[in-house]
């Protein structure tokens, strides 16, 4: 079975553009959630979404969006690029049940210039 | 709400001793806590999860896990530490009562433990 699949694996953008990433999950998941790492922040949380409806949304503003196709393939975008959304953003799949672990792709890299 | 904390930022340990890197957990409900890899460059890596029963969980890699709901503890362990497994760890904990926040069974990561295995 093939893993989640993020791409592209790195993205170099300059401030005020903006970005779509794409997010390929495991055969037969259908929730897909979105995280941001940072070397100072950790993980946090940006959406996650089941059978194409947002179920959560993390503490981020809205320059950060998200959806979900009928085919559970994810899309998060990103306008008006600031210095600060430089981080590697990581796709997640799962059943969508709470005892059940997260499948994660190799992530996203973006640098904002 | 649900946090997670991982009090060290770095733990450094010589190969072949026991290692342990702490976490602590607050949810409302009961817990289901899980341990995650993260090696240079990649995405993150199941190591092992908590859901109920037995305290002592075992997983991946010779890891385990110790849950103490007293503590509100979920410490990961390993007999004898090998230089591969020098990487970044996180815990993470979801509430078991159901959903989390406006209706999402939403994980919630510690900021991570660095990791060095010493030759």
């Amino acid at each position: 079975k093939a893993g989640v699949t993020q791409t592209p694996r790195y993205l170099i953008k300059t401030r005020g553009q903006q970005v779509t990433l794409s997010c390929s999950p495991i055969s037969g998941h259908r929730s897909v959630s979105w995280y941001q790492q940072t070397p100072g922040q950790g993980l946090q949380f940006l959406f996650e979404y089941f059978s194409e409806t947002q179920r959560n949304k993390g503490n981020f503003p809205g320059r950060f969006s998200g959806r979900q196709f009928s085919n559970s393939r994810s899309e998060m975008n990103v306008s008006t690029l600031e210095l600060g959304d430089s981080a590697l953003y990581l796709c997640a799949s799962s059943l969508g049940i709470p005892n059940e672990k997260l499948f994660f792709g190799s992530g996203t890299q973006l640098s904002v210039l | 709400a649900q946090s997670v904390a991982q009090p060290e930022d770095q733990v450094n340990v010589a190969e072949g001793n026991p290692l342990t890197v702490k976490c602590t957990y607050s949810v409302s409900g009961n817990p289901y806590l899980f341990w995650y890899v993260q090696y240079p460059n990649r995405g993150l890596q199941f190591l092992l999860k908590y859901i109920t029963g037995d305290n002592l969980v075992k997983g991946s890699y010779g890891f385990e896990a110790e849950f103490n709901k007293s503590q509100t503890s979920f410490h990961l362990k390993k007999p004898s530490a090998l230089v591969s497994d020098s990487a970044l760890y996180f815990c993470a904990v979801r509430d078991g009562l159901g959903y989390s926040g406006a209706g999402s069974y939403q994980l919630t990561f510690g900021k991570g433990t660095k990791l060095s295995v010493i030759p």
